[in-house]
């Protein structure tokens, strides 16, 4: 089991410019959810999808944010444009459907917007 | 609304000393209770949980009990070693809302040779 894979690990960029952040949850996996971690906020829930499908995206914080999750096995998070408030470390994490359940997260991708 | 409240750390120990680290929650229904614990660089990890009243969580000497009577469910560890040090989440989560958990702030633990 390779886990949930997150990628880029570090990705710093301009401010103004895209950012494309990718995660690949375990493989039958049914939940899949982006965490925005900061030192100021701590780990702040973005958006959590049930079987590809969208259910609570009530903590993206605006319009710049987006998120999408095309198949079982792939999502992205999408900033654009990125601003230097967007900058913290964004995780993805996976589970079983089931409150029960335990969340399996991925390393993480520290994103620095200059 | 649901929330979790943590101690507030760095909480600082030496090697072999006792741990505790409080947590309590606020949640309508039967939540389940998380401990979650992440490593400098990674992601967080689940480390126990429980998912009834009175439940006892363990894993790696870390225990961890579901008060509903206190609406407690805190971190013990009876010989901390210097690699747990970490941070230490506490998190609730309910199954009529997948599994969204609603974590606390995270308690720094930093165990001292």
């Amino acid at each position: 089991d390779a886990g949930v894979i997150q990628s880029p690990r570090h990705e710093v960029t301009e401010m103004g410019q895209e950012v494309t952040l990718r995660c690949k949850p375990i493989s039958g996996h049914n939940s899949l959810f982006w965490y925005r971690q900061t030192m100021m906020r701590g780990l702040e829930l973005l958006i959590y999808f049930n079987n590809n499908v969208p259910i609570d995206d009530s903590g993206m914080p605006e319009d710049r944010f987006s998120a999408k999750m095309p198949n079982a096995s792939f999502s992205t998070l999408k900033i654009q444009p990125s601003e230097p408030r967007d900058s913290a470390v964004y995780f993805c994490a996976s589970s079983s459907l089931g409150g029960s359940s335990p969340l399996h997260f991925g390393n993480g991708t520290r994103l620095t917007v200059t | 609304g649901d929330s979790v409240t943590q101690m507030e750390g760095p909480v600082t120990l030496s090697e072999e000393a006792f741990l505790t680290i409080n947590c309590t929650y606020t949640a309508t229904g039967y939540p389940s209770l998380f401990w979650y614990v992440q490593y400098p660089g990674e992601g967080l990890q689940l480390l126990l949980k429980a998912t009834k009243a009175d439940d006892k969580g363990s894993n790696k000497g870390f225990e961890a009990t579901y008060r509903k009577e206190t609406t407690s469910f805190h971190l013990e560890k009876g010989s901390v070693q210097v690699s747990d040090s970490a941070v230490y989440f506490c998190a609730l989560g309910k199954g009529n809302a997948g599994n969204m958990l609603t974590f606390g702030g995270g308690t720094r633990l930093m165990v001292k040779p």
